[in-house]
């Protein structure tokens, strides 16, 4: 059973305008999330993670929403460059402190010129 | 400051053979974890150690898997016998002792594709 889900396997959008990644989770005990970027031949890289005690966390050109009610979160790039074509993770955990991550399957996005 | 490396990046082996897999972390980090990825598939977790001790060991599959990683720096994942489910990419993770500013993000090292054949 998949506690999280990454229900588009890809996503295409303009150099420019606004992406938008969607995540989907079943565990209420979840208190932690993270999204990963990960290119080609390469590891995740941390990108921007959110506690549950807050629903918006920014860091440049990237926010992320969490709405716990309806257990999902989303990722905003804005605007999108060449450079934000990648696959990217979302992960979660009961604690921040709780090194085991539970990941999704990845939305592989593609930004078009 | 170097980052996580993987050795080799990519295997192929038969079926019934044993295969090794090498991690070094970035040097300081007492947390090393070890994922894997099957095609297209979520990311799952595998083992924990802090340092030399296996914290969390819930993720390995089952006892065809082998984790060490002997003096808390560098570890190995040996797979024997391979079986052609253990396909896939095989990342390593560290990150900083617990109570550290940033100790809850993980580096990753670029993976080892293994294929089982």
């Amino acid at each position: 059973d998949q506690q999280v889900k990454q229900n588009s396997p890809s996503l295409s959008v303009q150099e420019g305008r606004i992406s938008i990644l969607n995540c989907d989770y079943t565990n209420s005990m979840f208190d932690y999330f993270l999204w990963y970027k990960k290119y080609p031949a390469e590891g995740p890289t941390f990108l921007i993670s959110i506690s549950s005690i807050k629903d918006k966390n920014e860091d440049g050109r990237f926010t992320v929403f969490l709405n716990k009610s309806a257990k999902h979160l989303s990722l905003h790039i804005v605007p999108s460059q060449p450079g934000d074509s990648a696959v990217y993770f979302c992960a979660a955990s009961e604690h921040p402190s709780n090194y085991q991550l539970i990941w999704g399957a990845g939305t592989k996005l593609i930004i078009k010129p | 400051e170097a980052g996580v490396t993987q050795f080799p990046s990519h295997s192929v082996i038969e079926k019934g053979q044993t295969v090794t897999l090498r991690c070094d972390p970035i040097s300081g980090h007492d947390n090393l974890y070890w994922y894997r990825r099957v095609m297209g598939k979520e990311i799952k977790f595998l083992l924990h150690f802090v340092k030399e001790s296996k914290q969390d060991e819930s993720g390995m599959p089952n006892n065809r898997f082998l984790a060490e990683r002997t003096g808390g720096t560098y570890s190995t994942l040996k797979v024997q016998p391979a079986e052609l489910e253990d396909s896939g990419v095989y990342f390593c993770a560290s990150s900083q002792v617990f109570g550290m500013v940033g100790s809850y993000e993980q580096y990753f090292g670029p993976g080892t594709r293994l294929t089982v054949t």
